[in-house]
C-alpha cells in the first residue's frame, strides 16, 4: 500500500482480555516504530525494530507488552491481560532508515483502544 | 518519557495571521522535526531541522533551531483555518534511534 496500514482502526475489550495490534509498513521500510498515546498528550514510544530484531524496547511499560516482527515488515503489538490503564491511541510508523539518520517517520492511523 | 516540551500548549489565532509556537527538550540531539497531528490519529511530517543547522524554510513554515538554548521554533505565517491541528516536535536524542516527542501545541485558527 501507499501508506502505513494499522488495523483494526478501534478496538474494544473486557479488562483481562489478550489483544493484539497490527501494523503494515511502508513496502522497503527497515525501522518500525510503537507508540502510545493518550488524550492530550504527545506520542510516548514503546519499542523499535530495525529490520526483524527490536533495537530498543526501552519503552514497553511492563511484561504484559510485547511485539514482534518475525519478517521484517508486517508487526504486531501483543497486549496480555488488558488494564483500563492500557487504554490510547496505538501509532505504528516506519522509516526508510534510523531515526538517527535524518530521515522522517511515517505514521499510520493508529489503532483506538478502549478496555472496559 | 517525553523529551519536548512545547509552548504554548494552546493557540488561537485569526486567519492570515502568523503563529509561533517553541519546543525545549533535554538531551543533545541529532535532529529535530516537526509533525502534524489532525484529531488525535496520524502524524504527518512537517521539517526536519539538523543539529548542525541553524533555520530552515518550507513553504508557509520556518523553523529554527538553537542548540545551545536545547530549543526550536516553528512559525506558520499567513495561516489557514486549514492548519488548525496540533504540532508537535519529536527529536532524535544522540546515541539513539527513537523519536522522541513533545507534549504539543493545540492550534486554532479562526476563519
Amino acid at each position: 500500500g501507499a501508506g502505513v496500514s494499522q488495523t483494526p482502526s478501534n478496538k474494544v475489550t473486557e479488562k483481562g482480555k489478550y489483544v493484539e495490534l497490527r501494523c503494515d509498513p511502508i513496502s522497503g521500510h527497515t525501522a518500525l516504530y510503537w507508540y502510545r498515546q493518550s488524550l492530550g498528550q504527545g506520542p510516548e514510544f514503546l519499542i523499535y525494530f530495525q529490520g526483524t530484531g527490536a533495537a530498543d524496547d526501552s519503552g514497553l511499560p511492563n511484561d504484559r507488552f510485547f511485539a514482534v516482527r518475525p519478517e521484517g515488515s508486517v508487526s504486531t503489538l501483543k497486549i496480555q491481560r488488558t488494564e483500563r490503564g492500557d487504554s490510547a491511541v496505538y501509532l505504528c510508523a516506519s522509516s526508510p532508515r534510523q531515526g538517527n539518520m535524518g530521515t522522517e517517520a511515517f505514521f499510520g492511523q493508529g489503532t483506538r483502544l478502549t478496555v472496559v | 518519557s517525553q523529551q519536548g516540551e512545547e509552548d504554548p500548549q494552546a493557540l488561537s489565532i485569526q486567519e492570515g495571521e502568523n503563529a509561533t509556537m517553541n519546543c525545549s527538550y533535554k538531551t543533545s540531539i541529532n535532529n529535530l522535526q516537526w509533525y502534524r497531528q489532525n484529531s488525535g490519529r496520524g502524524l504527518v511530517h512537517l521539517i526536519l531541522i539538523r543539529s548542525n543547522e541553524r533555520e530552515k524554510h518550507s513553504g508557509r513554515l520556518r523553523v529554527t533551531l538553537d542548540t545551545s538554548k536545547k530549543s526550536s521554533s516553528l512559525l506558520i505565517t499567513a495561516s489557514r483555518a486549514a492548519d488548525t491541528a496540533s504540532y508537535f516536535c519529536a527529536t532524535v536524542p544522540s546515541g539513539t534511534y527513537k523519536y522522541i516527542f513533545g507534549t504539543g501545541t493545540r492550534l486554532k485558527v479562526l476563519a
